[in-house]
């Protein structure tokens, strides 16, 4: 399947801390891409890892990838309060369809 | 400000009633997709179209289900007869890109069925 596993399904931690989340998948990829939902809110768009890329940077966020083992992070350093959301990967393939998993949850506490 | 909107935002119905969901998808992209989600089962995808053709509706209940676009502009997800099952947040998001592309989520529809 193409759907992306995020791991931890939860994750609670202070303010100004790191978070780091994972993604792991099954079938060769085109790229790799990490959204947010806020509660209530549709997805919003992060970041976009090609497959020939290892790290890439977006402001607070630092995503990784892995083809060799099919996995990927998303870092947010200094976390704040408003970074409290769902993440969610979705590896893309030839097909181009987004799949997303069940999410990671975070909460981020002041 | 582009944006991809979806009306209505609620819709509460009766089981057994049509229900249409539209969206607007950003001016220029051309690529749609309809998601559902539930806390049970989280983000499924229903629906894939690229220049208005569907790619891949494997995700949909073919018995009750149906999505098109009509024009570039407008997609739109029917459900007839709807089953309080059906009750979740559909979402369509759309995407610049020929493949591959990064998706551009509506607020989505919160349909309740009773």
């Amino acid at each position: 399947s193409q759907q992306g596993e995020e791991d931890p399904q939860a994750l609670s931690i202070q303010e100004g801390e790191n978070a780091t989340m994972n993604c792991s998948y099954k079938t060769s990829i085109n790229n790799l891409q990490w959204y947010r939902q806020n509660s209530g809110r549709g997805l919003v768009h992060l970041i976009l890892i090609r497959s020939n890329e290892r790290e890439k940077h977006s402001g607070r966020l630092r995503v990784t990838l892995d083809t060799s083992k099919k996995s990927s992070s998303l870092l947010i350093t200094a976390s704040r309060a408003a970074d409290t959301a769902s993440y969610f990967c979705a590896p893309s393939g030839n097909t181009g369809k987004l799949i997303f998993g069940q999410g990671t949850t975070l909460q981020v506490k002041p | 400000d582009a944006r991809v909107t979806q009306t209505p935002r609620h819709k509460v119905t009766e089981m057994g009633q049509e229900v249409t969901m539209r969206c607007q998808p950003i001016l220029g992209h051309n690529t749609v997709f309809w998601y559902r989600q539930t806390m049970m089962q989280g983000l499924e995808l229903l629906a894939y179209f690229r220049n208005r053709a569907p790619l891949d509706d494997s995700g949909m209940p073919k018995d009750r289900f149906s999505a098109e676009m009509p024009d570039a502009t407008l997609a739109t997800l029917k459900i007839q007869p709807s089953e309080p099952r059906d009750s979740a947040v559909y979402f369509c998001a759309s995407g610049p890109g020929q493949k591959n592309t990064e998706a551009f989520f509506g607020q989505g529809t919160r349909l309740t069925v009773v």
